[in-house]
């Protein structure tokens, strides 16, 4: 069955870096979409960053633009997230998602990790 | 941009009585409407997809309609599971766009 498991999220100060990691199994990694989507503290969901099944096309949400790197290693499976010059408006739970469509893209996720918490406080 | 309006913001059923979510799009989406459920604690889990379409594993009880603005999910009879934020998305665009989702609805015992 498909499982994506996130990590690497923790307490951070304004102005510092943390990367997220996203461990995939279940399916062909390497012929999915995935995307970042984040859900700030009792708000709603925002879509963050998407790459393209080999890494060859990258989009990212304007609040991020600059400060947020997407990547993927298809060979060990894994999706990250580089996040740096963080602010206290970046406080979230991250979600990895797989996009649906195979060596496409849809914007439809159909299976999500369980999240990582990341807080930006001093 | 699309904005995706959700009402009401909270709506209180009984269980075993029947649910009807709403939600809008600011322009036309076509069927690319997607409804999701997440409970306290929990990552979103895809119900719906297409307006109309039962992901997989979710039971019959869950109904889609709608296409272009006006969109609906119905819960036919309601379970102690059901209560839970229901999110509607539409990814019709490309590229993506950060607010995709509406707001949510929340589904709680009356």
């Amino acid at each position: 069955q498909v499982q994506l498991v996130e990590s690497g999220g923790g307490v951070v100060q304004p102005g510092g870096s943390l990367r997220l990691s996203c461990a995939a199994s279940g399916f062909t990694f390497s012929s999915y979409g995935m995307h970042w989507v984040r859900q700030a503290p009792g708000k709603g969901l925002e879509w963050v960053a998407f790459i393209r099944y080999d890494g060859s096309n990258k989009y990212y949400a304007d609040s991020v633009k600059g400060r947020f790197t997407i990547s993927r290693d298809n060979s060990k499976n894994t999706l990250y997230l580089q996040m740096n010059s963080l602010r206290a408006e970046d406080t979230a739970v991250y979600y990895c998602a797989k996009d649906q469509a195979i060596v496409g893209a849809t914007l439809l996720f159909d299976y999500w990790g369980q999240g990582t918490l990341v807080t930006v406080s001093s | 941009e699309i904005v995706m309006t959700q009402s009401p913001a909270t709506l209180s059923v009984s269980p075993g009585e029947r649910a009807t979510l709403s939600c809008r799009a600011s322009q036309s989406v076509s069927s690319n409407l997607a409804w999701y459920q997440q409970k306290p604690g929990q990552a979103p889990r895809l119900l719906i997809y297409g307006a109309s379409t039962r992901a997989t594993g979710i039971p019959a009880r869950f109904s889609g309609s709608g296409s272009g603005t006006e969109f609906t999910l119905t819960i036919s009879s309601l379970q102690s599971e059901d209560f839970a934020v229901y999110y509607c998305q539409q990814y019709n665009n490309w590229p993506p766009r950060p607010y995709t989702f509406g707001q949510g609805t929340k589904l709680e015992i009356k």
